[in-house]
């Protein structure tokens, strides 16, 4: 089946440090990304939406300036989180799909603590 | 705004029961809605994809069904299994995905 790798797993850093997650689908070509934040016992809400070679569309409240996602190939999306801070700190999950009408993959996660 | 709602929040069973997970959402404008089982601390695995057009979606002891009409949406799992522990989350899309907040399953040896 469709595999999503995201990495690193897991990051632990320094407040004031910008960290970037890589999102990457191994057998298919993703037209479209989708980068999502997890609190603790809450469901998993969308931060953005990336076509590849166009901007990526954030959802309400997301600060584009600070989670910097680029999309420049048809298998690989990053997001960076620039001078993170400990509110931050969360899991973040990346999911790819080839076309609108095939289902969404994802990635493994990222659990994301800064300090 | 979409919301997605699933019932109940947890549930606990025996081995080898047969069980059913419930999801609601308010606005049946959808293109399609899916299945995911997400394990502590890990990503989402994909379950079932039902496409609007669909009424329900089967694979191996899971069947998933969708009413569209009334916004409700079910996963049937049979014959449940200990290694069937695990949240389980749907998700409607219409413009974008909404999850609901997911079940907490149990299954008890």
């Amino acid at each position: 089946g469709a595999v999503v790798s995201q990495h690193p797993s897991r990051v632990i850093c320094k407040s004031g440090t910008s960290v970037k997650i890589e999102c990457r689908s191994l057998d298919f070509q993703a037209t479209t990304m989708f980068w999502y934040r997890q609190f603790p016992k809450q469901s998993l809400m969308l931060m953005a939406t990336s076509n590849e070679g166009s901007k990526a569309t954030y959802e309400q409240g997301v600060e584009k300036d600070k989670f910097l996602i680029n999309h420049a190939s048809l298998t690989l999306s990053t997001l960076t989180v620039t001078s993170a801070h400990p509110e931050d700190s969360s899991f973040y999950i990346c999911s790819a799909r080839e076309s609108s009408n095939q289902p969404q993959h994802f990635g493994d996660g990222t659990r994301l603590s800064i300090l | 705004k979409q919301e997605v709602t699933q019932i109940p929040a947890a549930l606990s069973v025996p081995e080898g029961e047969n069980l059913v997970l419930n999801c609601s959402f308010t606005d049946s404008a959808i293109y399609n809605l899916q299945w995911f089982r997400q394990d502590p601390g890990k990503g989402l695995t994909s379950l079932l994809l039902i496409q609007s057009s669909q009424r329900e979606q089967t694979s191996g002891r899971l069947n998933a069904s969708l009413d569209k009409s009334s916004g409700r949406s079910t996963l049937y799992i049979a014959a449940s299994q200990p290694g069937d522990s695990a949240t389980y989350l749907c998700a409607v899309f219409g413009n974008q995905f909404y999850f609901g907040t997911g079940t907490s399953l149990t299954v008890i040896p």
